[in-house]
């Protein structure tokens, strides 16, 4: 069973305000990463890190910001909420798996609305 | 570039039989992973199994194997014996090997429905 975390699991937040969008991982991989699903669709990588201090953004274009201060937290946050910025945010960690493989482990999810 | 389509929106299958849910990929890389993800209406992205381009045997696990067949570049999934908690969307993605998930390519995905 995957140890990643995220808060809140739905949130519903006027335009304008800003908001952070909370994950934790207690299994000690150092990289991390933050896609955007729309319903029904797949899932567009938006940020990535590979350690502490370490971020990149993922091939989709997104407003949002991360920051990896820490380990086991990786945070990403939204200075000005829009209705475009509506969808779910997955947040996994990885290691390699037996075969060398990615082992990717996600969080449940936030499902973002913004009103 | 890297490149996974999965074909089939939605399927419906009664439960027990057996259903493939298809993947084909595009890709230029010589050293690559496919994955199958589960996805149910919690929303959390649940990993069921893995075939690298260079396995010779097919990867089971469970009541999950996975058909690959590297001429035709297809991947597909099947469930033997399903039942009704199989119901969720299903995910197909690749990325070149030994790289992390920043690589990971996703399928738009098939909706199953198991009926009773």
């Amino acid at each position: 069973e995957a140890d990643i975390y995220q808060t809140p699991r739905y949130l519903v937040i006027g335009t304008g305000k800003k908001i952070t969008l909370e994950c934790s991982q207690t299994m000690g991989h150092d990289k991390m990463y933050w896609y955007q699903q729309d319903p029904g669709m797949e899932l567009h990588l938006i940020h990535y890190s590979y350690g502490v201090n370490s971020t990149e953004k993922g091939d989709l274009s997104s407003e949002s910001t991360v920051s990896r201060i820490r380990t086991e937290h990786f945070p990403l946050t939204l200075e000005s909420a829009r209705p475009s910025h509506t969808s779910q945010y997955l947040c996994a960690s990885s290691e390699y798996g037996p075969q060398g493989h990615t082992e990717a482990f996600f969080g449940q999810g936030t499902r973002l609305t913004v009103v | 570039a890297q490149k996974i389509t999965q074909t089939q929106p939605g399927m419906f299958v009664q439960e027990k039989e057996a259903v493939t849910l298809d993947c084909t990929y595009d890709t230029s890389d010589q050293s690559y992973g496919l994955f199958w993800y589960k996805q149910p209406s919690s929303g959390e992205m649940i990993f069921l199994i893995y075939q690298g381009s260079y396995d010779e045997q097919n990867a089971t696990e469970g009541r999950y194997s996975l058909n690959f067949q590297k001429a035709r570049k297809s991947a597909n999934l099947v469930i033997s014996a399903s039942q009704l908690g199989d119901s969720a969307m299903y995910f197909c993605a690749m990325s070149p090997q030994y790289q992390g998930a920043q690589k990971l390519v996703f399928g738009q995905g098939t909706r199953l429905t198991i009926n009773p």
